[in-house]
């Protein structure tokens, strides 16, 4: 039982925008902010946004990120078929001292 | 470029002892923490704890406390992973992870490219 919470699954066509949830609690989200990362098949994960809404080099404005309170958000607009991968939320826990995970999202481009 | 490059594929058996390591480059190896995260099978990622590779410091989520130990060797910019008697559970994908801080905000970047574990009799 991961201590975020995201829906296991979502889907859209190429071109449509989808939205990925991550709720959590007092001591993580709503204390710190929110990084997402993407793993595609058979790699390792790759850092996708951070500070909530910060997006790496790299890393398409497509994407973009949001939070409020205990809640976190992730879009992807002109949804294309690389995108189809799995998306974890994550964030640092004040009462935990370290890292709590979603339980991942996979995406998948019909 | 920041890159660590983790230790290959390893296949074992119940009991046997294991490590395996990540190793930085590109970067003051001491400047940033390092995190290991696992995989299971068809599962989400989990953090297993961290280490200051200035001092050795560890922290250790509950799950994995007395289950593994994370150490480091500065000279040679390594983390280490280590167990003392796996499991067939111990199966997993095993990442280690640079962490980042600026004031409150935190990331995980970059990731090892990953160290399969198998463990079976």
């Amino acid at each position: 039982q991961s201590v975020l919470t995201q829906p296991p699954s979502a889907s859209g066509t190429p071109g449509q925008r989808v939205t990925i949830s991550c709720s959590g609690g007092s001591s993580n989200i709503d204390s710190n902010p929110v990084t997402w990362y993407q793993r595609l098949p058979g790699a390792a994960p790759k850092l996708l946004m951070y500070s909530n809404n910060q997006r790496p080099s790299g890393v398409p404005d497509r994407f973009s990120g949001s939070k409020s309170g205990t809640s976190a958000s992730l879009a992807i607009s002109g949804l294309q078929s690389e995108d189809e991968a799995d998306y974890y939320c994550a964030t640092w826990d004040d009462s935990l001292y370290g890292w709590v995970f979603g339980g991942g999202t996979k995406l998948t481009v019909l | 470029e920041v890159h660590l490059v983790q230790s290959g594929a390893e296949v074992k058996k119940p009991g046997e002892s294991l490590m395996i390591s990540c190793k930085g480059s590109g970067y003051t190896f001491t400047n940033h923490w390092i995190g290991w995260v696992r995989q299971m099978p068809g599962k989400g990622l989990e953090w297993m704890g961290i280490i200051n590779p200035s001092d050795s410091q560890t922290r250790y989520s509950p799950s994995f406390q007395g289950q593994v130990a994370i150490s480091v060797d500065k000279s040679i910019s390594t983390a280490y992973l280590q167990w003392r008697s796996l499991e067939a559970s111990d199966t997993a994908m095993y990442y280690c992870a640079r962490h980042n801080r600026v004031t409150s905000s935190r990331w995980l970047d970059p990731w090892g490219q990953g160290t399969l574990v198998t463990v079976s009799s």
